[in-house]
């Protein structure tokens, strides 16, 4: 099965700042998918990731907040920007190889805040 | 109503015991339905598809009412290292489309 590659794994960031994560697909992938998970919580969607156009970004997600790249197809970021404690969370990507079942999770970023 | 509603537990099983667990869903037009587990600070994993038929994989049975929007999770002979959260997920559209997840049921698998 596909793997992907998320980085950082973790980071502690200071409010006002802005953190990019990255993903790395092994596969060409037509979509990839930013989630967010807050603890004791399952995972919110925040944005699809297309090649060649905008990300399109779920209710209550803003592109000035979470500006996502998709140069390719077996890359993609998800930039949290001027966080704050609330930003504080494991942010996911994850994407769906072609004749492959179900989706696959990049490893997560923990992000903390203060 | 949440798209996708699971009992969030937790189920504490002894080891060999039989658990279920259900879920439902409030969009008639789904059409992918799938099992993800999930470990403690650990990316989610697919676990099994649902099929409308009903499908196995070993002591895993999974099932699927439509006409109920309802899905299934058994699992037979508990093993400890069956302890995780389990996901119920449903995609609307076609395989590349977006899942919606439910919050999860956390299973603790004791001896």
């Amino acid at each position: 099965s596909a793997v992907i590659s998320q980085k950082p794994s973790r980071d502690i960031c200071q409010r006002g700042t802005s953190l990019t994560i990255q993903c790395q697909v092994d596969s060409q992938v037509t979509m990839m998918f930013w989630y967010r998970q807050q603890p004791g919580q399952s995972l919110t969607l925040i944005a699809t990731a297309n090649q060649g156009s905008e990300a399109t970004y779920e209710s209550g997600f803003v592109i000035d907040k979470f500006p996502i790249s998709r140069p390719n197809l077996t890359f993609s970021t998800l930039t949290v920007s001027n966080m704050s404690p609330e930003d504080s969370s494991i942010y996911l990507c994850s994407g769906h190889v072609g004749g492959q079942r179900g989706y696959t999770f990049g490893s997560g970023t923990r992000l903390t805040v203060v | 109503r949440k798209e996708v509603e699971q009992d969030p537990g937790p189920f504490n099983v002894p080891e060999g015991a039989t658990v279920a667990f259900n879920c439902t869903y409030s969009n008639s037009a789904s059409q992918s339905f799938f099992w993800y587990r999930q470990d403690c600070r650990k990316e989610p994993k697919l676990l099994m598809s649902v099929y409308s038929s009903g499908n196995e994989d070993g002591r895993f049975t999974a099932q699927l009412n439509r006409a109920s929007q309802y899905i299934s999770l058994l699992i037979r002979d508990s093993k400890l290292s069956d302890s995780a959260t389990y996901l119920c997920v449903v995609n609307k559209g076609g395989t590349a489309s977006k899942l919606t997840f439910g919050t999860g049921t956390r299973l603790q698998v004791t001896l």
